[in-house]
């Protein structure tokens, strides 16, 4: 049962340009949402994060956005540099259980 | 920030042999730690949680006998793959929490090759 759902497995990016990454999420128990980014042979590195309580948080180049109704979050990066070509991954929990990820989307920025 | 170890990042070995995998909360005391699996182009899969001192939980589908978890003290937990078989190469990546699940710190992750 694959309750986060990262549909895209690959997005290719002009550099300098929005990047827009999608998750979804089938459980409504969920409160705590996440965002990784990992490098081949790497261990995910935290990027960014959002309670359910929010709609949007904001670091930098980084936003995500929370449409609870729709289960639905996102990433956006802007503008997008290649160092940001890595496969993401959205998390979810709830209760301070174990996280639940994705399959990753695999980003690629063109320069 | 925090950091998490892992040794060894790469391993070979024989079918039927046993490989132990350590996973080091290096600057924090991790209360529980987290194993993880993953396939190539697919997702990170839970394997196990283990809290210090006690036994690890294991998700549906994994088995314990072959994944031997041990949280020994508050910054190592070791996973050793038992009887290792081709299927069982993988990467496997390692996280740790101080108490609160959602700020967990990943492993460099160790790549299991079994022949």
């Amino acid at each position: 049962d694959q309750q986060v759902k990262q549909n895209s497995p690959s997005l290719s990016v002009q550099e300098g340009r929005i990047s827009i990454l999608n998750c979804d999420y089938t459980n409504s128990m969920f409160d705590y949402f996440l965002w990784y980014k990992k490098y081949p042979a790497e261990g995910p590195t935290f990027l960014i994060s959002i309670s359910s309580i929010k709609d949007k948080n904001e670091d930098g180049r980084f936003t995500v956005f929370l449409n609870k109704s729709a289960k639905h979050l996102s990433l956006h990066i802007v503008p997008s540099q290649p160092g940001d070509s890595a496969v993401y991954f959205c998390a979810a929990a709830y209760n301070n259980n174990d996280m639940r990820f994705g399959a990753g989307t695999r980003l690629t920025v063109k320069p | 920030g925090a950091v998490v170890s892992q040794h060894p990042s790469r391993v070979i070995c024989k079918s039927g042999t046993s490989v132990k995998i350590e996973c080091r909360s290096l600057d924090f005391q991790a209360t529980t730690m987290f194993w993880y699996r993953q396939f190539p182009k697919q997702s990170l899969m839970l394997m196990a949680t283990s809290n210090e001192g006690s036994k690890a939980t294991y998700e549906q589908g994994v088995e314990k006998d072959k994944f031997l978890i041990n949280h020994a003290s508050l910054t190592l937990s070791t996973l050793t793959v038992t009887s290792a078989h081709p299927e069982d190469s993988s990467f496997y990546i390692c996280s740790a929490t101080s108490g609160i699940a959602y700020e967990q710190y990943f492993g460099p992750g160790t790549r299991l090759t079994v022949t």
